[in-house]
């Protein structure tokens, strides 16, 4: 069974930039969640999916960070513009019912 | 709300030898589980092993125990036999059985196994 991709592993940008990252979960999984995981920290859960409809967002900044989950599958995390803040690991996990939630090899955000 | 907490930052091990990490949250819920992910520096979130609130047998996963003392709310993670594999970071979480099943993180307890 093919585990939760993510692209880029790695990127690093300029504050006040913007940046997008993919996640493609594992087949059939209805639930999607992000997390920001800060160096040092826990992941923090930034925005929960159920197919292709918002459960959790509280703690997304929506100031500058937007998600989606088009036709329930494949989602992106964008953020627009970029603070030094938010350098950390962006997870993305999927599961489905009476399953646990199956991570990706997240990726490295350095906002320079 | 529910919390995490993970109050060892850092631990070390011999090879061979055995190992607790600990871990206490809290709840108003009787229904719920708790795990014990791995981060190994590949990034990649690895369950390690999981409980059930509702069962009183604490799980096991060869190598891999726990102590789940629900009254105390104590759920901590014993490796046994340690192996050089097992050098990680170990993050301890609790999920909902009901509503948003949305994980909660401890901040985590860094694993170095010694040979």
């Amino acid at each position: 069974e093919a585990g939760v991709a993510q692209s880029p592993r790695y990127k690093i940008i300029e504050k006040r930039q913007s940046v997008a990252f993919w996640c493609n979960p594992i087949s059939g999984h209805a639930t999607l969640y992000w997390y920001q995981q800060i160096l040092g920290q826990g992941p923090k859960l930034l925005i929960q999916f159920q197919n292709n409809g918002v459960v959790d967002d509280s703690q997304l900044p929506k100031d500058r960070f937007s998600a989606e989950r088009l036709k329930g599958v494949d989602s992106t995390l964008k953020i627009q513009p970029a603070k030094l803040e938010d350098s950390a690991v962006y997870l993305c996990a999927s599961r489905e019912s009476f399953t646990e939630a199956f991570f990706g090899q997240g990726t490295r955000l350095t906002v320079v | 709300a529910q919390t995490v907490t993970q109050s060892q930052p850092e631990m070390s091990v011999q090879e061979a030898e055995t190992v607790t990490l600990s871990c206490t949250y809290d709840t108003s819920e009787s229904d719920y589980y708790l795990f014990w992910y791995k981060q190994p520096p590949s990034r990649q979130m690895i369950l390690v092993i999981r409980q059930e609130a509702y069962k009183q047998q604490n799980a096991t996963e060869n190598r891999f125990s726990v102590n789940f003392q629900k009254a105390a709310k104590s759920f901590s993670l014993k490796i046994s036999d340690s192996q050089l594999g097992d050098a990680a970071m170990y993050f301890c979480a609790y999920r909902s059985a009901s509503g948003t099943y949305k994980y909660i993180f401890g901040t985590g307890t860094r694993l170095k196994v010694l040979a």
